[in-house]
């Protein structure tokens, strides 16, 4: 079974402060991995995806996150955080057509 | 182009009842999926219509119950509602490959 662990219920970080979001997956075969973005009291956006291809995938908004297939992770990271990153982060895969998600993680910017 | 809709915004039952939330997809997207977001967790996929059919299923009981409609726009239902249903349940639209799935805002349902 598919399965995603997010190693950190919380993360706070000061602003303008590097920051990575730790994901982690089990699967016996390939997977489509995801960030999605939860800002307060709204659903979810997708932030970035990998599909296939380079295994370094960015967002618009200076995120990005890199698929290791040895280790099974999908860590995000983003090199300066902002006050506006403030949100609930959910790693995902794709299989058969559902998502499976994490629990989440927190990230709380610290001014 | 007009992204996921949901409705209603927010829900009110008492114990026993029966609720309808409604969605309707993006777009050029054929394919509708719940989920069920409970507080402090991840959401969780409940099932996915693709052309009116349903195409797979999480682990929810019978009393969650869909339907999609020629235009691709979808209902969740949920007869005798329990306290632990309480959550936002969300809504996803995507085409036929599913790969991609773009959420509507939730509706928030608490059973009293």
């Amino acid at each position: 079974a598919q399965s995603v662990t997010q190693l950190d219920s919380q993360v706070p970080v000061f602003e303008e402060a590097p920051v990575e979001l730790r994901c982690n997956y089990s699967s016996s075969v390939s997977v489509y991995l995801f960030w999605y973005v939860q800002y307060p009291n709204q659903g979810l956006q997708l932030l970035l995806k990998y599909l296939s291809g380079s295994t370094l995938v960015e967002s618009i908004n200076g995120f990005e996150a890199e698929f290791n297939k040895s280790q099974t992770s999908f860590h995000l990271r983003k090199p300066s955080v902002h006050i506006s990153d403030t949100a609930e982060y959910f790693c995902a895969v794709s299989l058969d057509d559902k998502i499976i998600f994490g629990k989440g993680t927190r990230l709380h910017i610290l001014p | 182009e007009t992204g996921v809709t949901q409705s209603p915004t927010h829900l009110i039952k008492t114990r026993g009842q029966q609720v309808t939330l409604r969605c309707s997809s993006q777009s050029g997207h054929n394919t509708v999926s719940w989920y069920q977001q409970a507080l402090g967790q991840g959401p969780q996929f409940i099932f996915q219509y693709y052309r009116e059919e349903e195409n797979g299923r999480g682990n929810f009981p019978p009393r969650f119950s869909g339907l999609q409609f020629p235009n691709y726009s979808s209902e969740l239902n949920v007869n005798a509602l329990e306290l632990d249903d309480s959550a936002l349940y969300l809504c996803a639209s995507s085409r036929g490959d599913g790969y991609e799935q773009y959420f509507g805002p939730g509706t928030r349902l608490t059973v009293t």
